[in-house]
């Protein structure tokens, strides 16, 4: 059965700081990962799909990369701002599946001004 | 273009009493989904639909039932329901190019039961 673990589960940084979050997988296995951005009361907005041949993603200001030999991804985010802060979800495809995923419990990101 | 919509946006019952979530996507897409999200336990998947007229059980199906009579809308019933049923629902859908299966979210249904 397919896991996704996010670390840490709360992260604080000043407004300017370039940051990483984590995510890894135990089913290495997987057809794609995708990032998401959920504010608080809101639903999920997609950031960043990769798909598992790929090991990069770009849009703006966020980079995300996988590795599944190793079974991680990362969000990177440069120069963050107060506007950044919310919660980061990664998921990715149930074991031996293309379309159900599987979620993280997310890391929930305060950027201060 | 609306995107994913969710009807209600809040709703609190009484246990035992039974309502119909529904979620509606102008976007054509072939595939649609619900999930719950509760704290500490992240989104897990309740049922999905690849298609018109077809149904498939996701991980915590138990106490709901859902029907796809027609493309864009997908239906979430709680015949009977509990207070650990209390959460926030969410609707996706998805479509694929290229096996991307890129999955949309609506913006939930904060569910109450008392």
């Amino acid at each position: 059965k397919q896991e996704v673990t996010q670390i840490p589960a709360a992260l604080s940084v000043p407004e300017g700081e370039n940051l990483v979050l984590n995510c890894s997988f135990t089913d290495s296995a997987i057809y794609n990962l995708q990032w998401f951005r959920q504010d608080p009361g809101k639903g999920l907005t997609s950031l960043l799909l990769i798909q598992s041949s790929q090991r990069e993603q770009t849009s703006g200001r966020l980079n995300a990369s996988l590795d599944k030999s190793s079974g991680r991804s990362t969000l990177y985010i440069a120069a963050s701002q107060p506007g950044d802060s919310a919660t980061y979800l990664c998921a990715v495809p149930f074991s031996g599946s293309a379309r159900q995923l599987t979620f993280g419990s997310g890391t929930q990101l305060t950027v201060l001004p | 273009n609306a995107g994913v919509t969710q009807t209600p946006k809040f709703r609190v019952l009484k246990t035992g009493q039974s309502m119909t979530l529904l979620c509606a996507q102008d976007m054509n897409h072939e595939y649609m989904y619900w999930y719950r999200q509760d704290p500490g336990m992240g989104l897990r998947l309740i049922h999905y639909s690849v298609g018109e007229g077809t149904t498939a059980k996701g991980e915590v199906p138990d106490g709901y039932n859902v029907s796809r009579l027609k493309k864009q809308n997908f239906l979430l019933g709680l015949e009977s329901a509990a207070p650990s049923q209390t959460s926030v629902y969410f609707c996706a859908s998805s479509y694929s190019t290229r096996g991307e299966y890129e999955q949309y979210f609506g913006p939930g249904t904060r569910l109450t039961v008392t």
